[in-house]
């Protein structure tokens, strides 16, 4: 199976800065996914096909990559954005999920 | 609106089995696989398996394979996951999740299983 794996594990941004999680797949997938998972709630669809944002997300957040190597990117940090961040893949069987990122506010 | 419900939180004992329900609402049931997915406390997100609501066609993990079993429900338009033989590694949250081609769009609220004697 494919392995994703995101970094930083942890992480930590002040109102207004930029961040950036990276995801990294053990082979070459067509597309990455990005879901947001705040403490106790399910997983949030974020961006779909590698750069879509799904509907409802703000436009601070943008996906991009390809190959073996995507990131998703919030431009400018806000409260509500800390969260776990996942990257998901489903280019072959069994879809996989990176370990997770967690974002905390400064 | 699309809406995923789950069944209540689970309290079982070890060896026993466990039927958890996601009934759904806003969308045409049949045409749409239904994944589950397993995420332990502070853990990653694995994938278990999916059903077709059409016709119950399943897809396994092979790491899920002899442990969870996946049913529909059409006339209710209700997905079901049977989970056998449960033993404290099963203690975990369960959501369900649509699948929109290659992800995930909707998911459950999730439901926590459990395993203590």
């Amino acid at each position: 199976e494919i392995v994703l794996t995101q970094s930083p594990t942890t992480t930590a941004a002040s109102p207004g800065e930029k961040v950036t999680i990276t995801c990294l797949a053990s082979s070459s997938v067509s597309n990455m996914y990005w879901y947001q998972q705040k403490s106790g709630a399910s997983p949030k669809l974020l961006i779909y096909s590698t750069s879509s944002l799904a509907s409802g997300v703000p436009d601070r957040f943008s996906g991009s990559g390809s190959g073996t190597s995507y990131s998703l990117t919030i431009n400018t940090m806000e409260a509500e954005d800390a969260a776990t961040y996942y990257c998901q893949q489903w280019s072959s069987n069994p879809p996989t999920f990176g370990a997770g990122t967690k974002l905390e506010l400064k | 609106e699309v809406q995923l419900q789950q069944s209540g939180a689970e309290l079982v004992k070890p060896g026993a089995s466990v039927k958890l329900s996601c009934k759904t609402s806003g969308y045409t049931f049949s045409n749409y696989y239904m994944s589950w997915l397993k995420q332990m406390p502070g853990q990653n997100i694995e994938w278990i398996g999916n059903i077709y609501g059409g016709n119950g066609g399943t897809g396994y993990n092979q790491k899920f394979k002899g442990k969870a079993t996946l049913t529909v429900d059409k006339s209710s338009s209700t997905a079901y996951m049977d989970l056998s033989s449960l033993t404290s590694e099963d203690s975990a949250v369960y959501f369900c999740a649509r699948n929109y081609g290659s992800y995930f769009d909707y998911w459950g609220q999730g439901v926590m299983v459990t395993v203590s004697s």
